[in-house]
């Protein structure tokens, strides 16, 4: 098999404070993870791959100081959004990369 | 660059009957295409892929196929069940480091 899991699955956070999300593979090990988020009705959009051991690799237009990546094993990475805003409010994706990628099942994450 | 364009109307399909879901790319040939479903507020799970030197997969009740010359995939569903119902995604290699292009989804709808 290949399980990749979440967590949390939600979270509700106040205008200014740090969440950090988690990913992690529960049946293999994955050197390389993947962060997306999706927004409603739109395509899963690639923030960042990450490498265990090593720095991240960011997508254009996302700022590494305000989504923290750390991939200090080869089951766990993990996603720290920092002095989180509404419009961070979205749904967070991640994918541990075996023979393809393989997904977890999402944290909804809402700013107030 | 490459972009991929996925039918973003719902497809309504009568229980029992083919569905059939259509995805396009615009620029190079991907040397694979994956086809992911997604239910509302989860991460996608992988499905089928295809290597660019394969004409066509098939796996239960699935069938992909992959025409390079047509810069096209199509995605069929046979005997379908209302259980089939979710947002079906494409996605393709983007050459580099294992990332994946997105496609935005296609709703698919089985009525009973």
């Amino acid at each position: 098999g290949a399980v990749v899991s979440q967590h949390p699955s939600r979270v509700i956070c106040k205008s200014g404070t740090s969440v950090k999300i988690e990913c992690r593979s529960l049946d293999f090990q994955a050197t390389t993870m993947f962060w997306y988020r999706q927004f409603p009705k739109q395509s899963l959009m690639l923030m960042a791959t990450s490498n265990e051991g090593s720095k991240a690799t960011y997508e254009q237009g996302v700022e590494k100081d305000k989504f923290l990546i750390n991939h200090a094993s080869l089951t766990l990475s993990t996603l720290t959004v920092t002095s989180a805003h509404p419009e961070d409010s979205s749904f967070y994706i991640c994918s541990a990369l075996k023979d393809t990628q393989y997904f977890g099942p999402g944290t909804r994450l809402t700013v107030l | 660059s490459q972009k991929i364009e996925q039918n973003s109307e719902a497809l309504n399909i009568q229980e029992g009957k083919t569905a059939t879901l259509t995805c396009n790319y615009t620029n190079y040939s991907p040397a694979y295409l994956q086809w992911y479903r997604q239910d509302p507020g989860r991460g996608p799970v992988f499905l089928l892929l295809i290597r660019e030197n394969e004409k066509e997969k098939r796996k239960e009740r699935l069938k992909v196929t992959f025409d390079t010359t047509l810069k096209q995939s199509l995605f069929h569903i046979t005997a379908s069940q209302p259980a089939d119902s979710a947002t079906y995604l494409c996605a393709l290699d983007a050459d580099s480091n294992y990332q994946l292009i997105w496609g935005a989804g296609t709703k698919l709808i089985i009525k009973p």
